[in-house]
């Protein structure tokens, strides 16, 4: 396995609220993802990291900052949450350079945290 | 027009049938071509890549992608109850670098004992 987990599982909080979902992955591997995913959108890339402190955009970034100060750690920061934030997130990364699909270009996703904004 | 469409069915299939699921792309440059299975109320997991074109089979598991049709497919033979998830089709550019992932909306499927 690619050793990723997310945390928190499951969080509810109040509208204007700052939250912040952490993923952690034993593996070193370089770029790391953060999908939401929800019905009808599918998955939708807020924010990767392509390094330690190298991270840029996705589709859907308004309202989400990220932070990597270390390989294992990339953080998905909501400064002020929303109603329209509640979903589901999802880290992945990218590991093409070891283990079952050693040499792909494909991701490996962890179990997801499930955010509720009241 | 998305860049990968996936009919989001549900398909619902006995045991034992063949299930035939399918994404169509519009993106020439997709080089990776990925298939995910989700079950409920949990994360993505990778079943199978295929690089370019051409076959790939794991157990009762085969992907076939056809780039001159910008067509890709997963079969699933002799489907089993265990089955039943959504699938999601994912594409990808060549490695190196970033690379956009581009995923399918998923098909949900049903398969019935």
């Amino acid at each position: 396995d690619a050793g990723i987990t997310q945390s928190p599982r499951h969080k509810v909080t109040e509208t204007g609220t700052p939250v912040t979902l952490r993923c952690h992955q034993t593996e070193n591997h370089r770029y790391m993802y953060w999908y939401r995913q929800d019905p009808g959108h599918g998955l939708r890339l807020i924010h990767y990291s392509y390094g330690v402190k190298d991270t840029d955009k996705g589709e859907v970034s308004d309202g989400y900052s990220v932070s990597r100060s270390k390989t294992e750690d990339f953080l998905l920061t909501l400064e002020s949450a929303t109603s329209s934030q509640t979903s589901v997130y999802f880290c992945a990364i990218n590991t093409g350079t070891s283990g079952r699909f050693s040499g792909a270009n494909v991701l490996t996703f962890g179990a997801g945290s499930r955010l509720t904004v009241l | 027009q998305k860049e990968v469409e996936q009919d989001p069915g549900p398909l619902s299939v006995p045991e034992g049938a063949i299930v035939s699921l399918n994404c169509t792309y519009s993106n020439s440059a997709f080089q990776y071509f990925m298939w995910y299975r989700q079950y409920s109320r949990k994360g993505p997991e990778l079943l199978m890549y295929t690089y370019s074109s051409g076959n790939k089979e794991d157990g009762r598991f085969t992907a076939q992608v056809d780039k001159s049709s910008k067509y890709i497919s997963l079969f699933i033979r002799d489907s089993q109850p265990s089955d039943s998830a959504t699938y999601l089709c994912a594409m990808m550019g060549p490695s190196g670098g970033y690379q956009k992932v581009t995923f399918g909306t998923g098909t949900k499927l049903q398969v019935i004992p």
